[in-house]
Protein backbone atom coordinates (compact mmCIF):
# COMPACT_ATOMS: atom_id res chain seq x y z
CA UNK A 1 0.00 0.00 0.00
CA UNK A 2 0.47 3.64 -0.26
CA UNK A 3 0.99 3.89 3.61
CA UNK A 4 1.17 2.47 7.14
CA UNK A 5 -2.39 0.81 7.92
CA UNK A 6 -3.57 -0.21 11.30
CA UNK A 7 -7.04 -1.64 12.35
CA UNK A 8 -9.28 -1.17 13.84
CA UNK A 9 -9.17 2.68 14.09
CA UNK A 10 -10.92 2.55 17.34
CA UNK A 11 -11.47 0.00 19.71
CA UNK A 12 -13.88 -0.09 22.70
CA UNK A 13 -13.61 -3.30 24.68
CA UNK A 14 -14.28 -3.93 28.20
CA UNK A 15 -11.73 -4.53 31.51
CA UNK A 16 -10.78 -8.32 31.07
CA UNK A 17 -11.13 -8.85 27.69
CA UNK A 18 -8.23 -9.46 24.84
CA UNK A 19 -7.92 -7.28 22.07
CA UNK A 20 -5.72 -7.57 18.84
CA UNK A 21 -4.06 -4.71 17.22
CA UNK A 22 -2.87 -4.88 13.58
CA UNK A 23 -0.62 -3.22 11.69
CA UNK A 24 0.68 -3.16 7.77
CA UNK A 25 3.33 -1.56 7.06
CA UNK A 26 4.40 -0.31 3.47
CA UNK A 27 5.92 -2.82 1.36
CA UNK A 28 9.61 -4.01 1.10
CA UNK A 29 9.94 -2.23 5.01
CA UNK A 30 12.34 -4.44 7.36
CA UNK A 31 11.50 -2.58 10.81
CA UNK A 32 8.63 -1.92 12.14
CA UNK A 33 7.81 -0.22 15.53
CA UNK A 34 4.90 -0.33 18.13
CA UNK A 35 4.15 2.61 20.15
CA UNK A 36 1.78 3.75 23.03
CA UNK A 37 0.77 6.79 23.34
CA UNK A 38 -2.11 7.78 26.43
CA UNK A 39 -3.63 11.10 26.02
CA UNK A 40 -1.78 14.34 25.73
CA UNK A 41 1.39 12.37 26.23
CA UNK A 42 4.29 11.30 24.10
CA UNK A 43 5.13 8.16 22.66
CA UNK A 44 6.36 4.91 24.65
CA UNK A 45 8.51 2.47 22.72
CA UNK A 46 7.03 -1.21 23.22
CA UNK A 47 8.43 -3.13 19.97
CA UNK A 48 11.17 -3.18 17.83
CA UNK A 49 10.93 -5.81 14.68
CA UNK A 50 13.86 -6.20 12.48
CA UNK A 51 12.19 -8.52 9.95
CA UNK A 52 10.38 -11.21 11.98
CA UNK A 53 12.54 -10.71 14.77
CA UNK A 54 12.40 -8.49 17.97
CA UNK A 55 15.70 -8.35 19.32
CA UNK A 56 14.38 -6.65 22.84
CA UNK A 57 10.90 -7.49 23.99
CA UNK A 58 11.61 -5.46 27.77
CA UNK A 59 9.70 -2.24 26.13
CA UNK A 60 6.18 -4.07 26.35
CA UNK A 61 4.38 -3.16 29.70
CA UNK A 62 3.80 -5.92 31.07
CA UNK A 63 3.66 -9.98 30.18
CA UNK A 64 -0.38 -8.95 29.00
CA UNK A 65 1.72 -7.42 26.09
CA UNK A 66 2.85 -9.97 23.26
CA UNK A 67 3.57 -8.83 19.79
CA UNK A 68 4.27 -10.92 16.79
CA UNK A 69 5.23 -10.58 12.79
CA UNK A 70 5.37 -12.46 10.04
CA UNK A 71 6.10 -12.88 6.62
CA UNK A 72 8.04 -9.41 7.43
CA UNK A 73 4.92 -7.97 7.05
CA UNK A 74 2.12 -7.49 8.85
CA UNK A 75 2.39 -7.34 12.38
CA UNK A 76 -0.28 -7.67 15.46
CA UNK A 77 0.34 -6.54 18.96
CA UNK A 78 -1.86 -8.50 21.26
CA UNK A 79 -3.05 -7.36 25.14
CA UNK A 80 -4.73 -9.96 27.40
CA UNK A 81 -7.01 -9.24 30.08
CA UNK A 82 -7.12 -5.73 29.54
CA UNK A 83 -7.23 -3.29 32.23
CA UNK A 84 -8.45 0.63 31.99
CA UNK A 85 -4.82 1.81 32.46
CA UNK A 86 -4.41 0.49 29.07
CA UNK A 87 -6.50 2.95 27.29
CA UNK A 88 -4.45 4.38 24.89
CA UNK A 89 -3.48 5.29 21.08
CA UNK A 90 -1.13 2.50 20.07
CA UNK A 91 0.66 3.65 16.75
CA UNK A 92 2.78 1.43 14.52
CA UNK A 93 5.47 2.77 12.12
CA UNK A 94 8.10 1.30 9.59
CA UNK A 95 11.35 1.72 8.30
CA UNK A 96 13.03 0.70 5.43
CA UNK A 97 16.11 -1.04 6.94
CA UNK A 98 16.56 0.28 10.23
CA UNK A 99 15.67 2.90 13.02
CA UNK A 100 18.49 5.17 11.72
CA UNK A 101 15.95 5.63 8.44
CA UNK A 102 12.54 7.90 9.01
CA UNK A 103 9.69 6.40 10.83
CA UNK A 104 6.13 5.89 8.49
CA UNK A 105 3.29 6.02 11.03
CA UNK A 106 0.13 4.65 10.86
CA UNK A 107 -2.71 6.26 12.05
CA UNK A 108 -2.97 4.56 15.19
CA UNK A 109 -5.74 2.29 16.79
CA UNK A 110 -7.38 4.29 19.54
CA UNK A 111 -7.84 1.91 22.22
CA UNK A 112 -10.41 2.43 25.32
CA UNK A 113 -11.00 -0.17 28.22
CA UNK A 114 -14.03 0.63 29.81
CA UNK B 1 19.03 4.36 30.86
CA UNK B 2 18.33 6.78 27.35
CA UNK B 3 16.20 9.80 28.05
CA UNK B 4 14.97 12.44 26.20
CA UNK B 5 13.86 15.61 27.50
CA UNK B 6 11.30 18.47 26.12
CA UNK B 7 11.35 21.03 28.48
CA UNK B 8 8.72 23.20 26.82
CA UNK B 9 5.05 22.31 26.80
CA UNK B 10 3.85 25.05 24.79
CA UNK B 11 5.23 27.35 22.11
CA UNK B 12 4.03 31.08 20.28
CA UNK B 13 5.49 31.99 17.50
CA UNK B 14 3.88 34.65 15.11
CA UNK B 15 3.44 34.19 11.34
CA UNK B 16 6.44 35.00 9.50
CA UNK B 17 9.09 35.02 12.61
CA UNK B 18 11.27 32.34 13.85
CA UNK B 19 11.25 29.65 16.56
CA UNK B 20 13.35 27.42 18.90
CA UNK B 21 12.30 24.00 20.47
CA UNK B 22 14.44 23.02 23.14
CA UNK B 23 15.72 19.59 23.62
CA UNK B 24 17.92 17.51 25.69
CA UNK B 25 19.17 14.00 25.26
CA UNK B 26 21.07 11.34 27.57
CA UNK B 27 22.67 8.32 26.41
CA UNK B 28 25.37 6.10 27.36
CA UNK B 29 25.73 5.00 23.67
CA UNK B 30 28.10 6.27 21.44
CA UNK B 31 26.09 5.12 17.38
CA UNK B 32 22.69 7.23 17.86
CA UNK B 33 20.90 9.58 15.65
CA UNK B 34 18.50 12.18 16.60
CA UNK B 35 15.15 13.15 15.07
CA UNK B 36 11.95 15.82 15.49
CA UNK B 37 9.15 14.30 14.24
CA UNK B 38 5.66 16.39 13.45
CA UNK B 39 2.42 15.40 14.69
CA UNK B 40 -0.31 17.94 13.28
CA UNK B 41 -3.66 17.91 14.70
CA UNK B 42 -6.07 14.63 14.03
CA UNK B 43 -2.93 13.42 11.29
CA UNK B 44 -0.28 11.25 11.20
CA UNK B 45 3.11 11.71 12.44
CA UNK B 46 5.92 12.81 10.17
CA UNK B 47 9.66 13.07 10.33
CA UNK B 48 10.59 17.14 10.01
CA UNK B 49 14.54 16.43 10.38
CA UNK B 50 17.43 13.84 11.36
CA UNK B 51 20.92 14.16 12.61
CA UNK B 52 23.54 11.79 12.87
CA UNK B 53 25.97 12.14 16.36
CA UNK B 54 28.78 11.51 13.73
CA UNK B 55 28.70 14.62 12.09
CA UNK B 56 29.33 18.27 13.70
CA UNK B 57 27.17 19.43 10.74
CA UNK B 58 23.84 20.63 11.72
CA UNK B 59 21.05 19.35 9.23
CA UNK B 60 18.67 21.83 7.48
CA UNK B 61 16.04 20.99 5.61
CA UNK B 62 14.34 24.32 4.05
CA UNK B 63 13.04 25.99 6.79
CA UNK B 64 13.81 23.48 9.87
CA UNK B 65 17.23 23.73 10.76
CA UNK B 66 18.68 21.96 14.30
CA UNK B 67 21.32 23.49 16.84
CA UNK B 68 23.01 20.25 17.36
CA UNK B 69 25.36 20.48 20.71
CA UNK B 70 26.75 17.31 21.47
CA UNK B 71 29.32 17.92 24.65
CA UNK B 72 25.98 19.46 25.67
CA UNK B 73 23.24 16.64 24.46
CA UNK B 74 21.61 19.36 23.09
CA UNK B 75 19.23 18.96 20.06
CA UNK B 76 17.27 22.44 19.33
CA UNK B 77 14.90 22.49 16.45
CA UNK B 78 14.87 26.16 14.75
CA UNK B 79 11.99 26.99 11.97
CA UNK B 80 12.19 29.95 10.77
CA UNK B 81 9.31 32.06 8.62
CA UNK B 82 6.64 30.14 10.58
CA UNK B 83 3.54 29.23 8.72
CA UNK B 84 0.52 28.33 10.34
CA UNK B 85 0.66 24.81 9.09
CA UNK B 86 3.16 24.57 11.24
CA UNK B 87 1.34 24.30 14.08
CA UNK B 88 1.47 20.98 15.71
CA UNK B 89 3.10 18.24 18.65
CA UNK B 90 6.85 18.39 17.68
CA UNK B 91 8.56 15.15 19.37
CA UNK B 92 12.25 14.80 19.74
CA UNK B 93 13.59 11.12 19.37
CA UNK B 94 16.50 8.99 19.80
CA UNK B 95 17.62 6.25 18.40
CA UNK B 96 20.89 3.77 19.54
CA UNK B 97 21.47 1.18 17.28
CA UNK B 98 23.20 -1.14 20.32
CA UNK B 99 19.64 -0.95 22.02
CA UNK B 100 17.45 -1.19 19.01
CA UNK B 101 15.10 1.75 21.40
CA UNK B 102 13.35 4.56 20.04
CA UNK B 103 13.09 7.20 23.11
CA UNK B 104 11.04 9.79 22.36
CA UNK B 105 10.54 13.10 24.52
CA UNK B 106 7.13 14.21 25.63
CA UNK B 107 6.61 16.61 22.79
CA UNK B 108 5.92 20.37 22.66
CA UNK B 109 2.91 22.14 20.92
CA UNK B 110 3.56 24.64 18.66
CA UNK B 111 0.90 27.39 18.14
CA UNK B 112 1.13 29.68 14.99
CA UNK B 113 -0.65 33.05 15.58
CA UNK B 114 -2.03 34.96 12.60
Amino acid sequence: GAGVSQSPSNKVTEKGKDVELRCDPISGHTALYWYRQRLGQGLEFLIYFQGNSAPDKSGLPSDRFSAERTGESVSTLTIQRTQQEDSAVYLCASSLISGIDEQFFGPGTRLTVL
Amino acid sequence: AQTVTQSQPEMSVQEAETVTLSCTYDTSESDYYLFWYKQPPSRQMILVIRQEAYKQQNATENRFSVNFQKAAKSFSLKISDSQLGDAAMYFCACYTSGTYKYIFGTGTRLKVLA
